[in-house]
């Protein structure tokens, strides 16, 4: 089992719609977690990191953590086309870890 | 600041020839990192450094990989000799601070062995 497991989609979303993205982890130690958004072709780039447990906003975006079921995720409210992109979830512990990533696909 | 920078951008040799990869942190970073991307296993992490000393270099996949931080504004990562299924993009990343800690990406370097 990986460390840190996605769906790798891929997900459609009608624009305008939330996005749901989750992510699930083994590793009970895991302290922090990050979503990555990575445009094809590009390199990834930081959207939000949650520690606690609970919810994050950051404009469109809210992150989502439970330590207890050891499941994190992030919604997009109001997708937008330029939201397209593989979304990689994090973990970090003693080590780092990345999902495989789900990628989004927004429908104008 | 600039960023991470990785030199080459794309890169094109045949099998059994070295490889080597470049990267410049961004300055004040005590970390760095080498990953590699595929399609197949996506993000792996290859070897960590703390202030210029390799910690972590567990995620190297042989002996024929090896990397060096020579200062704390350069690192490389070589492949001798390559093999067409090293082909993949690296990534080096850089962070203030240990795993809780954002990373920062460079633009990455695609690696083709033929």
């Amino acid at each position: 089992q990986k460390e840190v497991e996605q769906n790798s989609g891929p997900l459609s979303v009608p624009e305008g719609a939330i996005a749901s993205l989750n992510c699930t982890y083994s590793d009970r130690g895991s302290q922090s977690f990050f979503w990555y958004r990575q445009y094809s072709g590009k390199s990834p780039e930081l959207i939000m990191f949650i520690y606690s447990n609970g919810d994050k906003e950051d404009g469109r975006f809210t992150a989502q953590l439970n330590k207890a079921s050891q499941y994190v995720s992030l919604l997009i409210r109001d997708s937008q086309p330029s939201d397209s992109a593989t979304y990689l979830c994090a973990g970090s512990g003693n080590q780092f870890y990345f999902g495989t990533g789900t990628s989004l696909t927004v429908i104008p | 600041d600039a960023g991470v920078i990785q030199s080459p951008r794309h890169e094109v040799t045949e099998m059994g020839q070295e490889v080597t990869l470049r990267c410049k942190p961004i300055s004040g970073h005590d970390y760095l990192f080498w990953y590699r991307q595929t399609m197949m296993r996506g993000l792996e992490l290859l070897i960590y450094f703390n202030n210029n000393v390799p910690i972590d270099d567990s995620g190297m996949p042989e002996d024929r990989f090896s990397a060096k931080m020579p200062n704390a504004s350069f690192s490389t990562l070589k492949i001798q000799p390559s093999e067409p299924r090293d082909s993949a993009v690296y990534f080096c990343a850089s962070s203030r601070l240990a795993f809780g800690d954002t990373q920062y990406f460079g633009p990455g370097t695609r690696l083709t062995v033929l």
